[in-house]
């Protein structure tokens, strides 16, 4: 049974600050992905990440993949406000494609 | 361009009504997929369906929880006989081989359920 573990569950930073958050599963996957949610919203998708190695960018965000150590992370570069939110990781099931969260990472960010 | 889109956005049902929730997925879509999302928790996977054909239910938790497709564009996600324990949120999302090999999910706004 595949199984995604994130932490922290909970991070309270302040502008400016860099962070990182990790996601670990537990068997072999072929993606993973990262999204974020706002309270009472849906899912937005920030990065999809498909071989080891992978890195990815995007503003104040960049992820990155090892598949032998079956580990994502996302670092956090100079967190600003706007980036208060809960993020999930997940990872895709080669057959049928569904995905297995992790619990998310609710990030507060104070000013 | 329309995105996945739900209905109802919100329900509230006594225990032991039936209930049905609609998604209608991106246009030409062929995968879809339904997500239960307790408070505070990540989204667990429920069912999958390409096109009509639902070839995976093993998230299903109940012989409560039924889904269709039948014309391989809107689905239904019927939950009868509710109980408490089944409040959440219950997301929707479609996907398309042609994005492949992201084959990314997108998510609907989610239907909050309820259960009195």
């Amino acid at each position: 049974e595949l199984k995604v573990e994130q932490n922290p569950l909970f991070l309270s930073m302040q502008e400016g600050k860099n962070y990182t958050i990790y996601c670990n599963y537990s068997t072999t996957s072929d993606r993973l992905y990262w999204y974020r949610q706002d309270p009472g919203k849906s899912l937005e998708s920030l990065f999809v990440l498909l071989s080891n190695g992978a890195v990815k960018q995007e503003g104040r965000l960049m992820a990155s993949l090892d598949t032998k150590a079956r580990l994502s992370t996302l670092h956090i570069t100079a967190a600003v406000h706007d980036l208060s939110a809960t993020y999930f990781c997940a990872v895709s099931h080669n057959a049928g494609n569904m995905l297995t969260f992790g619990g998310g990472t609710r990030l507060m960010v104070k000013p | 361009g329309a995105g996945v889109s739900q209905s109802p956005r919100y329900k509230v049902a006594k225990r032991g009504q039936d209930v049905a929730l609609r998604c209608d997925p991106i246009s030409g879509h062929v995968s879809l997929f339904w997500y239960q999302q307790a408070l505070g928790q990540g989204p667990e996977f429920l069912t999958y369906f390409q096109n009509e054909a639902q070839l995976d239910k093993s998230g299903l938790p109940s012989d409560r929880f039924f889904a269709e497709r039948p014309e391989g564009s809107v689905s239904t996600l019927k939950i009868q006989r509710t109980q408490q324990e089944d409040s959440a949120v219950y997301l929707c999302a479609s996907s398309s081989r042609r994005l492949a090999p992201y084959n990314e999910q997108f998510f609907g706004p989610g239907t909050r359920l309820t259960v009195l």
